[in-house]
């Protein structure tokens, strides 16, 4: 079965540092999904590709986080400085048309712990 | 704006037992789509249950139904004959025009 993979799956980092997380869609998918989730809540969409495009970064704190899908296949996350409050669950998703139904699959995620 | 609440923080069933979770949406968009995912302690979301803003038929996938109330704008969804292994969050969510709005999740407990 296709799978959205992600690594690494876990990662400690000290305030500060830079850390990436990396993400690669089900072939074939042009829609590309980051998330972040806080422990206790629901994700929140991060940024979102359409192809190498970015069609909706408006929750990105751009300042610290920058996002790139340059051939339009995976794609990178990056976090420089990191922070204490980036400590969450970073997803990734993909689907086929960006349409939903059944095309929304989700990565086993990155666990990010920033001390 | 689009909106999806779970009022239920956590919830506890008996195993074998059904349990309902509940959610409700709001949007003044026509098409749209309502899914529920499990998240296990690991992480992942685990895709569960898709219904569409115009499907008349409630969804059913094995012992997952999805309670479809369209002028209440509700989209519960029900596991039958609960086992120890539905232990997990399960996040209701909607898509509308290829955006994805989740709720707080509900933690369901299943006791032996």
């Amino acid at each position: 079965e296709a799978e959205v993979a992600q690594s690494p799956r876990y990662k400690i980092t000290e305030k500060s540092q830079a850390v990436a997380f990396w993400c690669d869609p089900i072939s074939g998918h042009a829609t590309l999904y980051w998330y972040r989730q806080i422990l206790g809540q629901g994700p929140e969409l991060l940024v979102q590709f359409q192809d190498e495009s970015v069609v909706d970064d408006s929750q990105l704190p751009k300042d610290r986080f920058s996002a790139e899908r340059l051939k339009g296949v995976d794609s990178t996350l990056k976090i420089q400085p990191a922070e204490l409050g980036d400590s969450a669950m970073y997803l990734c998703a993909s689907s086929h048309s960006g349409q939903g139904d059944y095309g929304y699959t989700f990565g086993s995620g990155t666990r990010l712990t920033v001390v | 704006a689009q909106k999806i609440t779970q009022t239920q923080p956590g919830m506890f069933v008996q195993e074998k037992e059904a349990v309902t979770l509940d959610c409700t949406y709001d949007t003044s968009d026509q098409s749209y789509g309502l899914f529920w995912y499990k998240q296990p302690s690991s992480g992942e979301m685990i895709f569960l249950i898709y219904q569409g803003s115009y499907d008349e038929q409630n969804a059913t996938e094995g012992r997952y139904s999805l309670n479809f109330q369209k002028a209440r704008k509700s989209a519960n969804l029900v596991i039958s004959a609960s086992q120890l292994g539905d232990s997990a969050m399960y996040f209701c969510a909607m898509s509308v025009f290829n955006k994805f709005y989740f709720g707080s999740g509900t933690k369901l407990n299943v006791k032996p």
